[in-house]
């Protein structure tokens, strides 16, 4: 089975601090997803990797930045956070192949205070 | 521009009774498409997907999907619902212009059931 894990299920952090999300993949998976999701929005990406040091900005890549500096691991960046990045965040990997499922962690829900 | 819609935000029914939820999309080809469940807490999980081929697909759940290209629809049926399909519901389209590998997921369907 495809396992994707999220560093934290839950966090809280202050206004302005940097914040790191940390998502490892054990499926050996080229491409890896960050998505941010909010009622009645559904999900949005944020940023993708499709290889390591890689990186592709998503719909809404303001206010983030990423890393990926082994395959298995991508982390979410938040620079300075705000409170308006209060948000249930979401990472994926899928095979390079082709545009099939992408397999999803439990997700990390951030509140900024 | 690219886009799926899910008309109905929140859709309640009795267990055992049938399920269909509505997806729509625009897309300026042959999308692929699929659909995903959310149970509270958790990550989403692929239910089904089409590619290519038979235009009704079967997935996980007793879940299944109909692609109808005249209609830009992939709406997705249960014949009997159980108490544990409770869940949020996610169409997406791929693959994003801007982007082989991206996907574009609609705003979700929140599925209650009643005993």
């Amino acid at each position: 089975d495809v396992k994707v894990t999220q560093s934290s299920r839950y966090l809280v952090k202050r206004t302005g601090e940097k914040v790191f999300l940390e998502c490892v993949q054990d499926m050996d998976h080229e491409n890896m997803f960050w998505y941010r999701q909010d009622p009645g929005l559904g999900l949005r990406l944020i940023y993708f990797s499709y290889d390591v040091k890689m990186k592709e900005k998503g719909d809404i890549p303001e206010g983030y930045s990423v890393s990926r500096e082994k395959k298995e691991r991508f982390s979410l960046i938040l620079e300075s956070a705000s409170t308006n990045q209060t948000s249930m965040y979401l990472c994926a990997s899928g095979p390079i192949v082709s545009v099939t499922e992408q397999y999803f962690g439990p997700g990390t829900r951030l509140t900024v205070t | 521009a690219q886009s799926v819609t899910q008309p109905d935000i929140h859709i309640t029914v009795s267990e055992g009774a049938s399920l269909e939820l509505r997806c729509n999309y625009s897309y300026g080809a042959t999308p692929y498409l699929f659909w995903y469940v959310q149970s509270p807490g958790q990550g989403l999980q692929l239910l089904l997907k089409y590619f290519s081929g038979d235009t009704l697909v079967q997935g996980i759940k007793g879940f299944e999907a109909e692609f109808k290209r005249s209609q830009s629809s992939f709406n997705l049926r249960k014949p009997s619902v159980h108490w544990s399909d409770a869940a949020e519901y996610f169409c997406a389209v791929g693959p994003g212009t801007s982007g082989y590998n991206k996907l574009i997921f609609g705003a979700g369907t929140r599925l209650a059931v009643h005993p």
